[in-house]
């Protein structure tokens, strides 16, 4: 089944206990992206990747880093979160041509207490 | 930059009536693409339909359909016979052509269906 997997799914952390979400897409998708959803603000874009080694910001990227060293991986590193950086994260992937659909994982809510 | 505006928080219609969920969007660009994504309590972000600018006919998929105004900047749902299954999220969002794929989203309606 095509998907899109992120974990944890749920978390509490600390302020300043560095975390991972993990990214994983087996459907072959050069384009991956991290967006965070907060309530009366939409989705917005945190980083994308075109391509293995190929990454850029988005629109709000302070407090992450990202890397894509395989195809079909890229992790969200918050190396000290921060209570402003609690969200539900999103995951997409396409493939960048033709119908330009994002597929989305399932999300992941974060705590940062 | 591009911005996306849902002015309709909240909506709730009757089973089986129709709905019309509004988007305006503003752009310089010519060739973009435009969506409708759909956040049911499972939170899972589902894609209900899409639009390519350079298309004059209006996209449509079962009961969902849009009204694509270019000259207007306005792309609308309308969501006929609805389901209680259509409660959910629903967020009109907007992405460029040729650029970096990245979706600039609306702030969301949230829709009640009563039964």
């Amino acid at each position: 089944e095509a998907q899109v997997t992120q974990n944890p799914r749920y978390l509490i952390t600390v302020t300043g206990k560095k975390l991972t979400v993990t990214c994983s897409q087996n459907m072959n998708h050069e384009y991956m992206s991290w967006y965070r959803q907060d309530p009366g603000l939409g989705l917005r874009q945190i980083y994308y990747s075109m391509n293995v080694e190929v990454t850029d910001k988005g629109d709000v990227p302070e407090g992450y880093k990202v890397s894509r060293k395989e195809k079909r991986n890229f992790p969200l590193i918050l190396e000290s979160p921060s209570p402003n950086q609690t969200s539900l994260y999103f995951c997409a992937s396409s493939l960048r041509t033709g119908v330009r659909e994002l597929f989305f994982g399932e999300g992941s809510r974060l705590t940062v207490l | 930059a591009q911005t996306v505006t849902q002015s309709q928080p909240e909506m709730s219609v009757q089973e089986a009536e129709t709905v019309t969920l509004s988007c305006t969007y503003d752009t310089s660009e010519n060739n973009y693409y435009l969506f409708w994504y759909k956040q049911p309590p499972s939170r899972q972000m589902i894609l209900v339909i899409r639009q390519e600018a350079y298309k004059q006919q209006n996209a449509t998929e079962n009961r969902f359909s849009v009204n694509f105004q270019k000259a207007a900047k306005s792309f609308s749902l309308k969501i006929s016979d609805s389901q209680l299954g259509d409660t959910a999220m629903y967020f009109c969002a907007f992405m460029k052509h040729g650029g970096n794929e990245k979706l600039t989203f609306g702030t969301g309606t949230r829709l009640t269906i009563i039964p």
